[in-house]
């Protein structure tokens, strides 16, 4: 069975302070991980995903995470935060068992202020 | 090219009404998930589809709700009856499929459904 944990519901950070929201997972297979943004009353979107081929990920709109097995461990990062950011962020896992159902996390709310 | 659509994307019943939600996949993608958004239990993973394979239905958390996938591309998920607690945000995903694990799924704006 696999698991995420999101520590923080909310995470409050000022603009351009640096991003931290926090994923641990639990897998009895290599996991593949991803982050997942979802602005109001809209869709969920990818902004990266681990897929085995490089520890640290870069995505989009300048996230990256890094894959810490030792930890079990997929934090997202951010240097500076803009106002643009606010939104919920979910983390995912899937196993390699032969289709990819998303295991989801509860979300942390980023809060930006300026 | 265009996304995943999803229709109605809000939807109010009234309690004991049958419900139809549809999904629109982004052509070509093989595989088709639908998802439930609620604030007691976050995402939830609900029915799986994977080209001519047989649904994963293990998500389903009753049998008043079903599925089905029509010639490979549009889903329709039916809730039967509808209760309080089915109100949620439905979310429809699709993916290119056939990769296993890792598989990008690309998310629809989902269907607010309110049973009052």
């Amino acid at each position: 069975a696999q698991s995420v944990t999101q520590l923080g519901s909310h995470v409050s950070v000022s603009e351009g302070a640096l991003v931290l929201l926090r994923c641990n997972y639990s897998s009895s297979v290599p996991p593949y991980l991803f982050w997942y943004v979802q602005y109001p009353n809209q869709g969920l979107q990818l902004l990266l995903k681990y897929t085995s081929a490089a520890t640290l990920v870069k995505g989009i709109n300048g996230f990256e995470a890094e894959f810490k097995k030792s930890e079990t461990s997929f934090h997202l990062t951010k240097p500076s935060a803009h106002m643009s950011d606010a939104a919920e962020y979910f983390c995912a896992v899937s196993g390699n068992s032969g289709y990819s159902t998303l295991t989801f996390g509860k979300g942390t709310m980023l809060l930006v202020s300026p | 090219g265009a996304g995943v659509s999803q229709s109605p994307s809000n939807k109010v019943t009234e309690k004991g009404k049958d419900v139809e939600l549809r999904c629109d996949p982004i052509s070509g993608h093989t595989a088709l998930y639908w998802y439930r958004q609620s604030l007691g239990q976050g995402l939830e993973f609900l029915i799986y589809f994977q080209g001519n394979s047989a649904p994963d239905k293990s998500g389903l958390p009753s049998d008043r709700f079903s599925a089905e996938r029509t010639g490979g591309s549009v889903s329709t998920l039916t809730i039967q009856r509808t209760q309080q607690e089915d109100s949620a945000v439905y979310l429809c995903a699709s993916s290119p499929g056939g990769t296993g694990g890792g598989d990008t799924q690309y998310f629809g704006p989902g269907t607010r459904l309110t049973v009052l």
